[in-house]
């Protein structure tokens, strides 16, 4: 199985700030990287595919990038309804597996 | 817009077998062209990925689960369910369904059910 790691596991800020998070596969995955951000209580909403791809409807500042093993999710200006965890999936081979996810709280 | 909502009991006994169901709606799951997949979330941890159903009858499963798992596609209810049997207390945690597209080349799950919280327990 592909193995998936993340960085921070937890980070802390505020409105406004610019966040990035790293995922990191454990063999190359191409572009075959999804981003998700899962809110307490709430099924996961896909955010950005194919590494850097938005998905219809999610803000702009939501941006993506990376190939091969090292992917970054940056937010631009965090904004209150962005605090949530975000999870990394690779889609490159099955099974699936995703990211222990990174925390965003103030 | 599709919408996808799982169903099933809430609580099952240890080495009894779960059952879920996922009724689909706003789209035919026998349309063709997506994956129809099970994943689960242990309390207060990430994703573990179960499998999913393709083509109505073809499946792939996680090998971590593979022995105790079943999916199944029921096209003339429009849903698709998961048996899995011989479980234990590791096998409590919320439960979704999802429907994974291949959209620009690149697989992703770009619609969820709400999931469904199941706790193993006697």
């Amino acid at each position: 199985d592909i193995q998936m790691t993340q960085s921070p596991s937890s980070l802390s800020a505020s409105v406004g700030d610019r966040v990035t998070i790293t995922c990191r596969a454990s063999q190359t995955i191409s572009s075959y990287l999804n981003w998700y951000q899962q809110k307490p209580g709430r099924a996961p909403k896909l955010l950005i595919y194919g590494a850097s791809i938005l998905q219809s409807g999610v803000p702009s500042r939501f941006s993506g990038g990376g190939s091969e093993t090292d992917f970054t999710l940056t937010i631009s200006s965090l904004q209150p309804e962005d605090f949530a965890t975000y999870y990394c999936q690779q889609s490159y081979i099955t099974p699936v597996t995703f990211g222990p996810g990174t925390k965003v709280d103030i | 817009q599709v919408q996808l909502q799982e169903s099933g009991p809430g609580l099952v006994k240890p080495s009894q077998t779960l059952s879920l169901t996922c009724n689909v709606s706003g789209g035919s799951i026998s349309s063709g062209g997506y994956y129809w997949s099970w994943i689960r979330q242990h309390p207060g941890k990430g994703l573990e990925w179960i499998g999913y159903i393709y083509d109505s009858e073809s499946t792939y499963y996680n090998p971590s689960l593979k022995s105790r798992v079943i999916i199944s596609v029921d096209t003339s209810k429009n849903q698709f369910s998961l048996n899995l049997r011989s479980v234990t207390a590791a096998d409590t945690a919320m439960y979704f369904c999802a429907r994974e597209g291949r959209y620009r080349g690149y697989d992703s799950s770009d619609y969820w059910g709400h999931g469904t919280p199941v706790t193993v327990s006697s």
